[in-house]
């Protein structure tokens, strides 16, 4: 059972804005670990796609971002586009598990 | 580029194991920590084992810990998941991972296990 929850699902029109949120507690979320973002298209591997809470790695494009505060973090997806179809997963660690945790995942369907 | 691929996946009956083999390419593996994540059918992704980049110290989720084990080979750029007293449960595509301060930027494309009951 994963600490950090995501609303199942999201949708909007092509253009518009999503946003996903991802609540945890104060051994993860609210410490000084970091929130990381992925993407997870079907059938290919999970892709890093914000990492240590705003930051985009290299390719990815500007429409994504991340934000945090207090023991919640968010993505957001701006000009929303078909190929943005798929899952998306928060992740931290967590002091009190001494582990690794991902979020519970969100499907973004474009309509 | 990074380069990930998994292999040693396949059918296995309950209470047998199995070990799964991560080779990476593309960047200098004994500087990075190393992790398996796990997606069971119809659900989502779970962490399961890390190891730090000298192989020195590893950390386990709590549904695999004492059953799975995670080494590492430095000599042939790979990645280990010793799997015993395998479940049902256990049944989920296998990813090896790449970490980067506390998150996973480099992922390869998943190994398959199958627990028979």
């Amino acid at each position: 059972q994963s600490v950090l929850t995501q609303p199942p699902s999201v949708s909007g029109a092509p253009g518009q804005r999503v946003t996903i949120s991802c609540t945890g507690t104060s051994s993860n979320t609210e410490s000084r670990y970091d929130v990381h973002w992925y993407q997870h298209l079907p059938g290919t591997a999970p892709k890093a796609l914000i990492y240590g809470n705003t930051n985009r790695p290299s390719g990815v494009p500007d429409r994504f971002s991340g934000s945090r505060s207090g023991t919640s973090a968010s993505l957001a997806i701006t000009g929303l586009q078909a190929e943005d179809e798929g899952d998306y997963y928060c992740q931290s660690y967590d002091s009190s598990l001494s582990g690794f945790v991902f979020g519970t995942g969100t499907k973004v369907t474009v309509l | 580029q990074v380069l990930l691929v998994e292999s040693g996946g396949g059918l296995v009956q309950a209470g047998g194991s199995l070990r799964l083999s991560c080779v990476a390419s593309g960047f200098t593996f004994s500087a990075y920590g190393m992790h398996w994540v796990r997606q069971a059918p119809g659900k989502g992704l779970e962490w399961v084992a890390y190891i730090r980049s000298d192989g020195s110290g590893e950390l386990y989720g709590g549904s695999v810990k004492g059953r799975f084990s995670i080494s590492r080979d430095k000599a042939k750029n790979t990645v280990y998941l010793q799997m015993s007293s395998l479940r049902p449960e256990d049944t989920a595509l296998y990813y090896c991972a790449k970490e980067w301060g506390f998150y996973l930027d480099s992922w390869g494309q998943g190994a398959l296990v199958t627990v028979s009951p």
